[in-house]
């Protein structure tokens, strides 16, 4: 079964920092991979599809890379509001999840 | 206002079963594949279940193959999930969510709120 696994699994950064969530797909996906922010209580929301492409919407500080195996998050300059659960999904096969990645601002 | 709905959410015994329903509006319901997504408590994201925009293709994840089955109505616009045998694995939060394009290999571009299922003695 294809599995994804996010690093960290928990992340503390301030303002301003640069962050960086990192998956990795257990076997190729090629590019069907996409990224979910989710708040406390709300329903997920899509950030990232097609590993790069920006929903309608979402603030230009959020991008995505990747291909194959490994794929990145990346927050340019964390904002407030950015508090949450990320999680990666793939779309190639069965809509696997990663386990999330908690981030907190300091 | 585009939006999905849940319910049929609440608290079953160990064994029984129980029938979440999904009410689409504000946007043509029957041209896109919908999805089930589960969250336990205090848990990550487990997709459960999808169903093609006629209805003619449904797939599951290995935890509830044989006991779930996905349908929908689309002349009212409704997903459904029969949940059988259920047990205390299968306590979540339940949210359905649409496929962004009518086939499968398609990000969810629109989530419901969830409806939440108990399964406890």
């Amino acid at each position: 079964d294809l599995q994804m696994t996010q690093s960290p699994s928990t992340l503390s950064a301030s303002v301003g920092d640069r962050v960086t969530i990192t998956c990795r797909a257990s076997q190729s996906i090629s590019r069907w991979l996409a990224w979910y922010q989710q708040k406390p209580g709300k329903a997920p929301k899509v950030l990232i599809y097609k590993a790069s492409s920006l929903d309608s919407g979402v603030p230009s500080r959020f991008s995505g890379s990747g291909s194959g195996t490994e794929f990145t998050l990346t927050i340019s300059s964390l904002q407030p509001d950015d508090f949450g659960t990320y999680y990666c999904q793939e779309y190639n096969s069965y809509y696997t999840f990663g386990q999330g990645t908690k981030l907190e601002i300091k | 206002q585009v939006q999905l709905v849940e319910s049929g959410g609440g608290v079953v015994q160990p064994g029984r079963s129980l029938r979440l329903s999904c009410a689409a509006s504000g946007f043509t319901f029957n041209i896109y594949a919908i999805h089930w997504v589960r969250q336990a408590p205090g848990r990550g994201l487990q997709w459960v279940s999808v169903i093609s925009y006629d209805g003619m293709n449904k797939y599951y994840a290995d935890s509830v193959k044989g006991r779930f089955t996905v349908s929908r109505d689309n002349s009212k616009n409704t997903l459904y999930l029969q949940m059988n045998s259920l047990t205390a694995e299968d306590t979540a939060l339940y949210y359905c969510a649409r496929s962004y394009s009518g086939g499968y290999s398609s990000w969810f571009d629109l989530w419901g709120q969830g409806t939440l299922v108990t399964v406890s003695s």
